[in-house]
């Protein structure tokens, strides 16, 4: 079992519609990081959080710690939104700190 | 918006070459990490920097992998010779400090073809 997972693994969706993608971990953190990537190209962070919620534009991110849940929202998603986006939590170990990426959630957004 | 730099975009090597990819984190961050991302997996981690001192480089194959942050600021990470497994995009990414509360900003990356 991955200890970051997301779901779901792809979607399809209508220009406009409200979209969600899903994130949940095992390991035991203090923050959250979603980014987004697309094909061929490198990584945008487009959020960090670690209690809450965030809203940057048309994304929402929010976080239940408890849980060990996350969740990435798009409201009136557009084609340019198509692209993988990635969960990842920080393992910090010392002075050692690298990401554990989650499997990753291709969007395909469909004018 | 302060970006890291990564060169080059593209890479395309032989087989048995050597290979050299360059990064240039934000100004004053002093986590400097390098990440490998094959084709449809997430990325690993290769090396972490502190500084200039490696903090973390157990997944980097040291037979022919080498990095080096000599002033604790830009790095370069060289395969020599580069084999066809090779073939990834490089990620290099940096943070202000070390910690879990402590944001990354990724570079654009280099795409690497082995042939």
């Amino acid at each position: 079992k991955n200890e970051v997972e997301q779901s779901p693994q792809n979607l399809t969706a209508q220009e406009g519609e409200f979209i969600t993608i899903n994130c949940s971990y095992s390991v035991g953190i203090s923050a959250l990081h979603w980014l987004q990537q697309h094909p061929g190209g490198g990584i945008v962070s487009l959020f960090m959080l670690s209690s809450g919620k965030k809203k940057h534009g048309r994304l929402i991110a929010t976080i239940n710690i408890q849980e060990k849940h996350s969740s990435l929202h798009i409201t009136a998603s557009h084609p340019r939104d198509s692209a993988v986006y990635i969960c990842a939590v920080p393992l910090y170990g010392g002075a050692t700190n690298k990401l554990i990426f989650g499997t990753g959630t291709l969007l395909a957004v469909q004018p | 918006e302060a970006e890291v730099a990564q060169s080059p975009r593209y890479k395309i090597t032989e087989k048995s070459q050597a290979v050299a990819f360059w990064c240039d984190p934000i100004s004053g961050h002093a986590t400097l990490y390098w990440y490998r991302q094959i084709l449809g997996q997430g990325p690993e981690l290769l090396v972490q920097f502190q500084d200039e001192s490696v903090v973390d480089d157990s997944q980097l194959p040291k037979d022919r992998f080498s990095a080096e942050r000599l002033k604790g600021v830009d790095s370069t990470l060289k395969i020599q010779p580069a084999e066809l497994g090779d073939s990834a995009m490089y990620l290099c990414a940096s943070s202000l400090a070390t910690g879990a509360n402590y944001g990354y900003t990724f570079g654009s990356g280099t795409r690497l073809t082995v042939v």
